[in-house]
């Protein structure tokens, strides 16, 4: 079946730092990939997404990648500041599940001044 | 504003009772998901409905139960089969199931144990 893996966490960065959060999947086909993130107490949101190969998902400064040679989309921001404090979540979509999502188990980033 | 709202934000069942969750949309999506989530484990697909009076089990249905009598309400049930409901329970929205357009989440809702 469909299967997501991220990095473990909890990663703790300080303010300025360069982010990479690890993202493998699994899956048949050419699924879509997404980024969601989730502040605390809230619920998810859409961070990016990329739909093919090679494509480049960013949004806030964040950017991920499409590579189906190693089945991976890595999320990576260049300067990370407090207010990404979150939890960050990969997803895919695969083309024939219709429109659900199979979700990676999180990764908590907290930024530190 | 369009978006998914779900209530209560807090819930504390007793034991062997029902709890219901609401989640209410006005985005005009068809399809609707209800997730749980657990400290370390992701979310985990409870049940999903792509159309009104329709439904699938998701990975993880035993325990609870859900309706579709409208297009903008999927109502959760936590019933006493659910051993273990302790958990923060999302609700989701997207425009159909052939879409490629993204999922929109609710705030959630927190599930306890008294």
């Amino acid at each position: 079946g469909d299967s997501v893996t991220q990095m473990e966490g909890p990663v703790t960065l300080s303010e300025e730092a360069f982010l990479t959060i690890n993202c493998t999947y699994t899956a048949t086909g050419y699924p879509s990939l997404f980024w969601y993130v989730q502040y605390p107490g809230e619920g998810l949101q859409l961070l990016l997404k990329a739909t093919k190969a090679d494509d480049k998902g960013s949004n806030k400064g964040f950017e991920a990648t499409y590579r189906k040679e190693t089945t991976s989309f890595h999320l990576e921001k260049g300067s990370v500041q407090v207010s990404d404090s979150a939890v960050y979540f990969c997803a895919l979509r695969r083309e024939t599940s219709g429109s659900r999502l199979t979700f990676g188990e999180g990764t908590q980033l907290t930024v530190n001044p | 504003d369009g978006g998914i709202t779900q209530s209560p934000k807090y819930l504390f069942r007793k034991e062997g009772q029902n709890v219901t969750l609401s989640c209410e949309q006005n985005l005009n999506h068809d399809a609707m998901y209800w997730y749980r989530q657990d400290p370390g484990q992701g979310l985990r697909l409870i049940y999903y409905s792509q159309i009104v009076n329709d439904f699938q089990k998701g990975d993880i249905a035993e325990g609870y139960s859900v309706s579709r009598e409208k297009k903008e309400s999927f109502p959760l049930t936590v019933t006493s089969a659910q051993k273990n409901p302790t958990a923060f329970y999302l609700c989701a929205s997207t425009l159909d199931r052939a879409s490629n357009q993204p999922q929109h989440f609710g705030d959630g809702t927190r599930l306890s144990i008294l």
